[in-house]
């Protein structure tokens, strides 16, 4: 089956703008996970989404930064006012039910903030 | 501190040689552990998951320390498709559901 997916797969936009980047998860999974990978660094984690309940925002690194889980399914990455600093590969990822289970992750979006 | 350590590498190591990483994490109270494997550019995938009893998938052969706090990676008879960057992955256990990734081992295999 499909498995997650993200757009666009490369985003390079000037300082100060914002963008929007998509992940489509797996059909059927409940948590949905957003995290940034910077050059050579760990995954870092940013927002997760666990069905209908209230997100956990936790990583999130400043308010500039801000995800909404759409009908439970579709999530977007919104970032305002683009930094340097924000330049990262964003990976989403999906598990069924979260916890333990398995995270799937999708091929990234790589964001190039000019 | 970090809370999840690993040493970056790269390990360098012939075909055939058997290479071990180790990983230590800071929250005692941490349930889950894995390892997820990540190729040059490419998207993290799952590799094992770590039981405390010790497990093994062919070549590969996770281990957990609770006491130490520390998560072992073995790989027999090294493949150059092994190389690539192996990160220890835990759930911290503290509310939030999601895994806390360390830096990542990265490994070459050289023929």
């Amino acid at each position: 089956g499909a498995g997650v997916s993200q757009s666009p797969s490369n985003k390079v936009t000037e300082k100060g703008k914002d963008v929007e980047l998509r992940c489509d998860p797996i059909s059927g999974h409940t948590a949905l996970y957003w995290y940034r990978q910077s050059l050579g660094q760990g995954l870092e984690f940013l927002i997760y989404f666990q069905g209908n309940s209230a997100p956990d925002k936790s990583g999130l690194p400043s308010d500039r930064f801000s995800a909404e889980r759409t009908g439970g399914s579709v999530s977007t990455l919104t970032i305002q006012r683009t930094q340097q600093e924000d330049s990262a590969v964003y990976l989403c990822a999906s598990s069924l039910a979260g916890g333990r289970d398995t995270q799937y992750f999708g091929p990234g979006t790589r964001l190039t903030v000019l | 501190r970090k809370e999840v350590e690993q040493d970056p590498g790269p390990f360098n190591v012939p075909e055939g040689a058997t290479v071990a990483f180790n990983c230590t994490y800071s929250n005692s109270a941490s349930q889950s552990f894995f390892w997820y494997r990540q190729d040059c550019r490419k998207e993290p995938k799952l590799l094992m998951s770590v039981y405390s009893s010790g497990n093994e998938d062919g070549r590969f052969t996770a281990q957990l320390n609770r006491a130490s706090q520390y998560i072992s990676l073995l790989i027999r008879d090294s493949k150059l498709s092994d190389s690539a960057t192996y990160l220890c992955v835990v759930n911290p256990s503290t509310g939030r559901r999601a895994l806390t990734f360390g830096s990542g081992t990265r490994l070459q295999v050289q023929p």
